[in-house]
């Protein structure tokens, strides 16, 4: 069964802490992506890649960075954690351009708590 | 700009009581509509793609229907276990392959 792992299902960090959020695919897809999830705001887009070594901002990069040296793994980086980073992370993967599918295959998403 | 809009942002039935989602949306032109189950604490889980105006797709007590401006998601006979959050999203002809998702309805089915 095709998937998209993330790392971890729940992390609880310290303001100010360095944190790191792992993604991984086996579908050999071109592009993955980083939302944020929170009531009554639905899915916003962090970043975005298209392909190994490429990043493109999305709706709310701030505070954000994001890593991709393997088509399989996209990392997510939250520079300095803050309390207003509490969120579940969702990353999602799909194929390339013109060819649709299942649209995006997500993970099972990270709960973090910025404390 | 491409907008999806939900309705309603939430929907309590009885178990066996059918109902619809809608999902109304603009795109400069359609390449795909996407459906999407959310459990609590969980990622979305794909359900259906449509392409075009009157594709249905089924599974289950779960039927999606298009038209050039909405989507629905029937539901005939819940159970409890259909209760979880359902996302629409569409992806633009001109849009690369980013999705623009709907807000959700989360539905409750109590038995």
């Amino acid at each position: 069964d095709v998937k998209v792992t993330q790392s971890s299902r729940y992390l609880v960090k310290r303001t100010g802490e360095k944190v790191f959020l792992e993604c991984v695919q086996d579908m050999d897809h071109e592009n993955m992506f980083w939302y944020r999830q929170d009531p009554g705001l639905g899915l916003r887009l962090i970043y975005f890649s298209y392909d190994v070594k490429m990043k493109e901002k999305g709706d709310i990069p701030e505070g954000y960075s994001v890593s991709r040296e393997k088509k399989e793994r996209f990392s997510l980086i939250l520079e300095s954690a803050s309390t207003n980073q509490t969120s579940m992370y969702l990353c999602a993967s799909s194929l390339g351009i013109g060819r649709t599918g299942n649209g995006y295959t997500f993970g099972s998403g990270t709960r973090l708590t910025v404390v | 700009e491409d907008q999806v809009t939900q309705s309603p942002e939430a929907l309590r039935l009885q178990e066996g009581e059918s109902s619809s989602l809608n999902c109304s949306y603009t795109v400069s032109g359609l390449r795909g509509l996407f459906w999407y189950r959310q459990d609590p604490g969980k990622g979305p889980e794909f359900l259906f793609t449509l392409y075009s105006a009157g594709e249905e797709k089924e599974k289950e007590r779960l039927k999606a229907t298009l038209t050039k401006k909405e989507s629905f998601l029937h539901i005939t006979a819940p159970k409890p276990e259909d209760s979880a959050t359902y996302l629409c999203a569409v992806q633009a002809l001109n849009a690369g392959n980013m999705l623009t998702f709907g807000g959700g309805t989360r539905l409750m089915v109590k038995p």
